[in-house]
């Protein structure tokens, strides 16, 4: 069965400050891999996903990822964060071609941003 | 964009009783649904998948006397968790596949949180 680690459980920064958010799955065929975030007292939202194709995925408000298959990860990127970012963050994966197509996520990381 | 829709968006009830939270995806059909649990602070858990004319399937551990699920048509979840008890309070969030997508997306509601007195 599919598994998704999020290394980092708790993130502190500042504004300004560089972003990277890492995110490992356990699964030996084709993945669909997905970033979420919640924001304090809001429902889930879709940040990225990754299907097929390049590699480098670009999301919303400037979140971009890259799925790299030899190391089994999709590392979260931001080159400059913004207060606003403060929320959860969820790494997820889908097993591509699975009947039951379960996302299953990681257990998310806790970003505070400092003014 | 496809839009899921969860309702009630927060109800409050009295221990032993049930109460039934519906799913709709309004703009896109989905023979499939997803029901998590998400506790305070912590990651969204996979419940059961829906399957539009036949049964649920539940993950390990889930009791699926205690959480009725339904899906009788393919806009339509429901779940309803019976003789509910304070340790069921929860965020409840439902997905659904769309159908139409080239790489059947699933789009997620946004929640309902339970509270049981």
């Amino acid at each position: 069965a599919q598994s998704v680690s999020q290394h980092n459980h708790h993130v502190i920064l500042s504004e300004a400050a560089s972003l990277e958010l890492g995110c490992n799955y356990s699964y030996g065929g084709t993945v669909n891999l997905f970033w979420y975030v919640q924001y304090p007292g809001q429902h889930l939202q879709l940040l990225l996903k990754y299907f097929s194709g390049d590699p480098l995925v670009k999301g919303i408000k400037g979140f971009e990822a890259e799925f790299i298959k030899s190391k089994f990860s999709f590392n979260l990127r931001k080159p400059s964060v913004q207060w606003s970012d403060t929320a959860e963050y969820f790494c997820a994966v889908n097993a591509e071609g699975r009947r039951d197509d379960k996302i299953i996520f990681g257990k998310g990381t806790r970003l505070h941003i400092l003014p | 964009g496809a839009v899921v829709s969860q309702h009630p968006s927060w109800v409050i009830c009295k221990s032993g009783t049930s109460v039934k939270i519906e799913c709709r995806s309004l703009d896109f059909q989905a023979t499939t649904m997803f029901w998590y649990r998400q506790f305070p602070k912590q990651s969204l858990m996979l419940m059961a998948t829906s399957n539009e004319g036949s049964k649920a399937t539940y993950e390990q551990g889930v009791e699926k006397d205690k959480f009725l699920i339904n899906h009788a048509s393919l806009t339509l979840s429901t779940l309803t968790v019976t003789s509910a008890h304070p340790e069921d309070s929860s965020f409840y969030i439902c997905s659904a596949r769309d159908l139409a997508s080239v790489y059947n997306e699933q789009f997620f509601g946004p929640g309902t949180r339970l509270t049981v007195l």
